[in-house]
């Protein structure tokens, strides 16, 4: 059964980073892209970049440009989001999801990352 | 950009009921399009795609139709398990970008 599992909360600082980790289980990793959707609380969906990694690619969302990366390590079958600059509206839960084979939607979620943005 | 605004906001229906949300693309997107369940604390989870391919394990009730601009989501015989919220999605094999509609909360009369 194919799994992505997230790395924990973290409770960050305005101006600081945070750096979010999502390791996949089973499948075949460079099958598919993985992107990244956060939801700040009592909100939307909000679609943030992916990475491809059978291209070695990425891509961001215009909102993020400049202060989003986006990686992925195969050797280990994860991928990871690294947000800098981050403000309280950065507070959020972090998903990562897989794109089902064939199409682009999301067949495999994880299971969320809770990062609270607080002074 | 393509914008997706789904309709309506708030629904609300009974156990039994059949139950239809809209979702708009403000250009056509052919049918890149997929529907997700959402329940408090968890994570989205696929329903349709391609406008109207059912998931593989999600039951036969939840029905999505429609190309280029409009697309319905359609569940039939409300099951008390189907009260959530549900989000419409754009996405583009090519560009790999997507966007979410706003979402729907389905709630109990």
């Amino acid at each position: 059964q194919v799994r992505l599992v997230q790395s924990g909360a973290e409770v960050k600082k305005p101006g600081s980073s945070v750096k979010v980790s999502c390791k996949a289980s089973g499948g075949t990793f460079t099958s598919h892209a993985f992107s990244w959707v956060r939801q700040a609380p009592g909100q939307g969906l909000e679609w943030m970049g992916v990475v491809i990694p059978m291209f070695g690619s990425v891509k961001y969302a215009q909102q993020f440009l400049g202060r989003l990366t986006i990686t992925a390590d195969e050797s280990t079958s994860a991928t990871y989001m690294e947000l800098s600059r981050l403000t309280y509206e950065d507070t959020a839960v972090y998903y990562c999801a897989r794109e089902l084979t064939g199409t682009s939607a999301f067949d495999i979620w994880g299971q969320g990352t809770m990062v609270p943005v607080s002074s | 950009d393509i914008q997706m605004t789904q309709s309506p906001s708030t629904l609300s229906a009974s156990v039994g009921d059949t139950i239809t949300i809209t979702c708009r693309a403000s250009q056509s997107i052919r049918t890149w399009l997929a529907w997700y369940q959402q329940k408090p604390g968890k994570a989205p989870k696929l329903l349709i795609y391609d406008a109207s391919r059912l998931e593989s394990g999600v039951p036969s009730r939840f029905g999505g139709s429609g190309s280029e601009t409009e697309f319905t989501l359609t569940i039939s015989s409300l099951q008390p398990e189907d009260f959530a919220t549900y989000y419409c999605q754009h996405y583009n094999s090519y560009s790999f970008m997507h966007t979410f509609g706003q979402g729907t909360k389905l709630q109990i009369k």
